[in-house]
């Protein structure tokens, strides 16, 4: 159980264009879902908290117009990277979690990420 | 600012040898704690977390850390290590007081020779 899974895994795609990355819970359902980037060697860094039917809360310095983040439903959420450019290449991981607050004590489950190189 | 530290950023043991993988946190409040592995390719995967009661918290495949709040630490250990467990470690935190949001330390990339 607790299984994520993320679409596409790899993406390529032209400068200035737009990507859409999708995270799904596939067995359980998912009141908060996280994106994470993760640098080359380097720990994963929040980029942002979604709850379903809420807006998302961004951490500092992640720009919430350029990374737009959709949580429809308690099985998906939804990145999209719009006007990708050359610095945006990176490794996108979401995760999920049954809970919303630090007290109900909920592990997140993490996808298997999705690689985007914008040339 | 709550941050979360791994001293070693690269260990290389030979099978059989015991491991030890530090991680402190910088906060005085309530936390939950987790190590995460990420095998060569795969995802990352819950090796064990330790929300409250015996500090002593067991994991999947023959891990186990220790919180110590005196320290604010939570290393792992595993007495024996194999080839398999060929991976990169990372600790990460809850701090308490709002959403569920973990902070990730570095990581540690272990390499277990044959």
């Amino acid at each position: 159980g607790a299984v994520v899974s993320q679409h596409p895994s790899r993406v390529i795609c032209k400068s200035g264009t737009s990507v859409k990355i999708e995270c799904r819970s596939l067995d359980f359902q998912a009141t908060t879902m996280f994106w994470y980037r993760q640098f080359p060697k380097k720990s994963l860094m929040l980029m942002a908290t979604s709850n379903e039917g809420s807006k998302a809360t961004y951490e500092q310095g992640v720009e919430k117009d350029k990374f737009l983040i959709n949580h429809a439903s308690l099985t998906l959420s939804t990145l999209t990277v719009t006007s990708a450019h050359p610095e945006d290449s990176s490794f996108y991981i979401c995760s999920a979690s049954r809970g919303a607050s630090w007290e109900s004590g909920e592990t997140q489950y993490f996808g298997p990420g999705t690689r985007l190189l914008v040339l | 600012a709550q941050s979360v530290s791994q001293h070693n950023h690269h260990v290389i043991l030979s099978e059989a040898a015991s491991l030890e993988l530090g991680c402190n946190y910088s906060y005085g409040g309530t936390v939950n704690l987790f190590w995460y592995v990420q095998y060569p390719g795969q995802h990352l995967q819950l090796l064990l977390k330790y929300f409250s009661g015996d500090p002593l918290v067991k994991g999947i495949k023959g891990f186990e850390a220790e919180f110590i709040k005196s320290k604010f630490s939570f290393n792992l250990r595993k007495p024996s290590v194999q080839w398999s467990d060929t991976a990169e470690y990372f600790c990460a935190v809850v701090f308490s007081g709002g959403y569920n949001k973990l902070i990730f330390g570095a990581g540690t990339r272990l390499a277990v020779h044959p």
